[in-house]
């Protein structure tokens, strides 16, 4: 099995901040990463698939990268709204979620 | 529109057989698979297992002795069996609509599944 592993599991930011989430996996996973939004009490949303293509939806200031083991994925000018829990998925083989990153306002 | 909805007990006692429906609509599980993917409270995701277009399936390995995913297609049905549940399987359980290179994209909203005597 692959095993994904995200950090950091907190990050503390302030409104307009970059802040930058990474996820490692245990093998190459030939970029089948995506990144969810999950809100409290509601399912997670897709915000970015196949490492770095955003979903019809997902704002701009949302962006991801990586290859082979390692990816992170960004949000620049970070807004209210954006205050959630976020997921990595690796799909290459199954699906494994990482870990996942409270965002909190500092 | 794509969508799907999860049903089925919200309490389930300790060592008995948890048993969830997806009933989706807006697209054809004869093209499409569904996975199914579980929520503790206040933790993470957990992918549960998943069943194919073709009808067949794929699990966790840490739940395969215990879990069973099925359908009905004739009623956009997706059923999820899972035996000798204990209270840490309390959470809530998603169904979700995962297709190649585009992953676990339409989710449905979860049903809370306690288990506890």
């Amino acid at each position: 099995d692959i095993q994904m592993t995200q950090s950091p599991p907190s990050l503390s930011a302030s409104l307009g901040d970059k802040v930058t989430i990474t996820c490692q996996a245990s093998q190459n996973i030939n970029k089948y990463i995506a990144w969810y939004q999950q809100k409290p009490g509601k399912a997670p949303r897709q915000l970015i698939r196949y490492t770095s293509t955003l979903v019809s939806g997902t704002p701009s200031r949302f962006s991801g990268s990586g290859s082979g083991r390692d990816y992170s994925f960004s949000i620049s000018n970070v807004e209210s709204e954006d205050i959630a829990s976020y997921y990595c998925l690796q799909y290459d083989n199954l699906w494994t979620f990482g870990g996942g990153t409270k965002l909190e306002l500092k | 529109q794509v969508q799907l909805k999860e049903s089925g007990p919200g309490l389930v006692q300790p060592s008995q057989t948890l048993s969830l429906t997806c009933t989706v609509s807006g697209f054809s599980l004869t093209s499409n698979s569904v996975s199914w993917v579980r929520q503790p409270p206040g933790k993470g995701l957990e992918w549960m297992g998943a069943i194919w277009s073709g009808g067949s399936t794929d699990y966790n390995s840490a739940l395969k002795s215990r879990l069973s995913i099925s359908r009905d297609t004739s009623k956009s049905q997706v059923f999820l069996k899972m035996n000798s549940l204990q209270t840490e399987d309390t959470a809530i359980y998603f169904c979700t609509r995962s297709r190649a290179a585009i992953s676990l994209d339409y989710w449905g909203q979860g049903v809370m599944v306690t288990v506890s005597s």
